[in-house]
């Protein structure tokens, strides 16, 4: 079975640095883009990050939101992703959703990440 | 951008009723994904390349639409069906998702 498991959120001071990782399981990783997605409390989905397969020169891609500040990840020997968060502000409170493939067809349980002081 | 924006934002509905679920982007997409969230649950693909239903979901579901008008049909409301319903465009970045569409039973 598909497993995303998403791990290391918690809570930081504003220009902090976290890094939250996802481990995937039951599918072809090394095939696969994989994206971070957040959810602030109550409110609904923000696309965050994404990183492309190495055919396609694990190509990045960033919501301006966080762009200069957050650094996608993969270690496909690990099948693994990670989101460096550095500055971290208020405002980057929310659930972050690890999700894999081009329809976002796979999905983890969330991390949560609180930035306050 | 473009702003997905949809419609109605909360709607109630009753056991066995149609439902249409909308959403207009702010610039043509070449298709749209929907979503669907319970209340405390993370979301799931529900619709994909704008009317293909997702592993498991009833074929009570079906989506439809072209250029920036979309919608998400349910044929005949059931209990289950209660959640939060997301589209999402992957046409062009930044990638971006509606609102949200609240969807209760009455």
């Amino acid at each position: 079975a598909v497993q995303l498991v998403e791990s290391g959120g918690g809570l930081v001071q504003p220009k902090e640095s976290l890094k939250i990782s996802c481990a995937a399981s039951g599918f072809t990783f090394s095939n696969a883009a994989m994206y971070w997605v957040r959810q602030a409390p109550g409110k609904g989905l923000e696309w965050v990050a994404r990183i492309r397969t190495k055919p396609n020169n694990y190509a990045t891609y960033y919501a301006d939101s966080v762009k200069g500040r957050f650094t996608i990840s993969r270690d496909d020997s690990k099948s693994m992703v990670y989101l460096q968060m550095d500055n971290l502000k208020t405002e980057d409170t929310a659930m972050y959703y690890c999700t894999a493939r081009s329809y976002f067809d796979y999905w983890g349980q969330g991390v949560m990440v609180t930035v306050s002081s | 951008e473009i702003v997905l924006t949809q419609s109605p934002t909360t709607m109630a509905a009753s056991p066995g009723e149609k439902v249409t679920l909308n959403c207009l982007a702010s610039s043509s997409v070449s298709y749209m994904n929907w979503y669907q969230q319970k209340s405390g649950a993370s979301p799931k693909l529900w619709i994909y390349g704008t009317s293909n239903l997702a592993s498991g979901v009833p074929n009570r579901f079906s989506g439809s639409g072209s250029g920036t008008s979309y919608s998400l049909t349910i044929s005949s409301m059931e209990a289950e069906d209660v959640a939060t319903y997301y589209c999402l465009q992957l046409s062009s970045y930044p990638l971006t998702f509606g609102s949200g569409t609240k969807l209760e039973i009455k």
